[in-house]
């Protein structure tokens, strides 16, 4: 079946630093790649996607490029700040006519500190 | 920006109850999604719903939950005799009608504590 695998948290980085957060997948054929945020007491909002392999999605300085050949869609951006704190979620929808349940990982807690 | 509500936000309930979880979708949407997420663990898929009625359902949802549209804007899920282990956040999404169009708007999920 289709899983989605991410590094597991609590992320805790100083403001400006690098971050990278890892996603891998198991899935059938080509699927759409997605991560969602989740701020504070808010729901998943859609940080960015990719529907083919190599594709970038890029949303808000974030970036994650969709890479076919080792499964994978990890999350980076290149300075982060105290307003990014919050859980990360990537995800996959299976390709295919008529499905479109999205399957996530756990989630990713980041947390930026001053 | 138009988004997805639900209500409560926290509902604490005792074992055995009933509990309906209600959702406001996006006003043009047509299908609609309630996922969960049990503390520590990962979002999971529950059903789906279009047209009145449901095209997708998990082996989760095949056990006591049920969905419904009862009017133009509600869509509600109803766990029928809770168990302890349903305590989660449950979130409802939905998705505008088009063929490709992958994005599903969450609502900011309800809170089910069960007792």
């Amino acid at each position: 079946g289709n899983s989605v695998t991410q590094m597991e948290g609590p992320v805790t980085l100083s403001e400006e630093a690098f971050l990278t957060i890892n996603c891998t997948y198991t899935a059938t054929g080509y699927p759409s790649l997605f991560w969602y945020v989740q701020y504070p007491g808010e729901g998943l909002q859609l940080l960015l996607k990719a529907t083919k392999a190599d594709d970038k999605g890029s949303n808000k300085g974030f970036e994650a490029t969709y890479r076919k050949e080792t499964t994978s869609f990890h999350l980076e951006k290149g300075s982060v700040q105290v307003s990014d704190s919050a859980v990360y979620f990537c995800a996959l929808r299976a390709s295919g006519a008529g499905s479109y349940q999205l399957t996530f990982g756990k989630g990713t807690k980041l947390s930026v500190i001053p | 920006e138009p988004e997805v509500t639900q209500t409560p936000s926290h509902q604490v309930t005792q074992m055995g109850q009933e509990v309906i979880l209600r959702c406001v979708p996006i006003s043009n949407h047509l299908y609609f999604y309630w996922y969960r997420q049990i503390l520590g663990q990962k979002v999971e898929f529950l059903v789906s719903f279009y047209n009145n009625e449901i095209s997708e359902k998990s082996e989760i949802f095949e056990d006591h939950f049920s969905v419904e549209r009862p009017d133009g804007s509600n869509f509600t899920l109803k766990i029928r005799s809770t168990k302890l282990e349903d305590s989660a956040m449950y979130f409802c999404a939905s998705r505008v009608q088009g063929g490709g169009t992958d994005t599903q708007y969450f609502g900011p999920g309800t809170r089910l504590t069960v007792l």
